[in-house]
């Protein structure tokens, strides 16, 4: 069972254009992430963000953390063939201690040269 | 190594038969992470070591399902009489410490893909 919706779960897209991905949740996180999955691969850490409302940008992407904490958004300015793979949320319920990661089901991007 | 390594990379079963799948964290880690993930979809936690102690293993799906890391380092994910719904990735992770929530980083391994026929 996973508690963090992602969507769309499959997004092809022209290079250049803009996309957002959604990550929803009926729970409270403290803290959210967002990986990027290659083929044969595991996920890789893009952004934390821990504070409601938190933006935060890592070239042409930008990260958003809803005010209440349950929901995120993902969104890619100018894509770019190398933007393609499968990209993951993640929630962690703790500030502290060890915390696994409730992961979302995952957006398959393709960027389209 | 410089990362999480992972062996076999890839595995096919029969049902019924046993298999082993092997994680090698980042040298110094103590925390060790065991998830599965399922063709489309996102990674599902199935246990949790700190050093050779298993603090969590709620995500085991039955008892088919074994881990161990008997001296704190690398990890063994055994699975017994493996059945087709058995078919996954499996992923492993470390992180240095443990202790810090979101604040430590999760590495991952490329995982083990398990085909059960």
């Amino acid at each position: 069972t996973q508690l963090l919706e992602q969507s769309p779960q499959f997004l092809s897209i022209q290079e250049g254009e803009n996309l957002t991905v959604y990550c929803n949740s009926s729970s409270v996180f403290s803290s959210l992430q967002w990986y990027r999955q290659e083929p044969g691969e595991g996920p890789v850490l893009l952004v934390t963000v821990v504070t409601g409302g938190e933006v935060k940008k890592l070239k042409r992407l930008t990260f958003q953390f809803g005010d209440a904490r349950k929901d995120s958004s993902l969104h890619i300015t100018a894509a770019q063939p190398g933007d393609t793979g499968l990209y993951l949320c993640a929630g962690q319920i703790s500030n502290f201690g060890n915390e696994k990661l409730t992961f979302g089901t995952g957006t398959r991007l393709t960027i389209i040269p | 190594g410089a990362g999480v390594s992972q062996s076999p990379r890839y595995k096919v079963a029969k049902r019924g038969q046993d298999v082993a799948l092997r994680c090698d964290p980042i040298s110094g880690h103590v925390s060790l992470f065991w998830y599965q993930q399922a063709l489309g979809q996102g990674p599902e936690f199935l246990t949790y070591f700190q050093n050779e102690a298993q603090l969590d293993k709620s995500g085991l799906p039955s008892d088919r399902f074994f881990a161990e890391r008997p001296e704190g380092s690398v990890s063994t994910l055994k699975i017994q009489r493996t059945q087709q719904e058995d078919s996954a990735v499996y992923l492993c992770a470390s992180t240095l410490l443990g202790a810090g929530g979101w604040r430590e980083t999760q590495y991952f391994g490329p995982g083990t893909r398990l085909l059960v026929l």
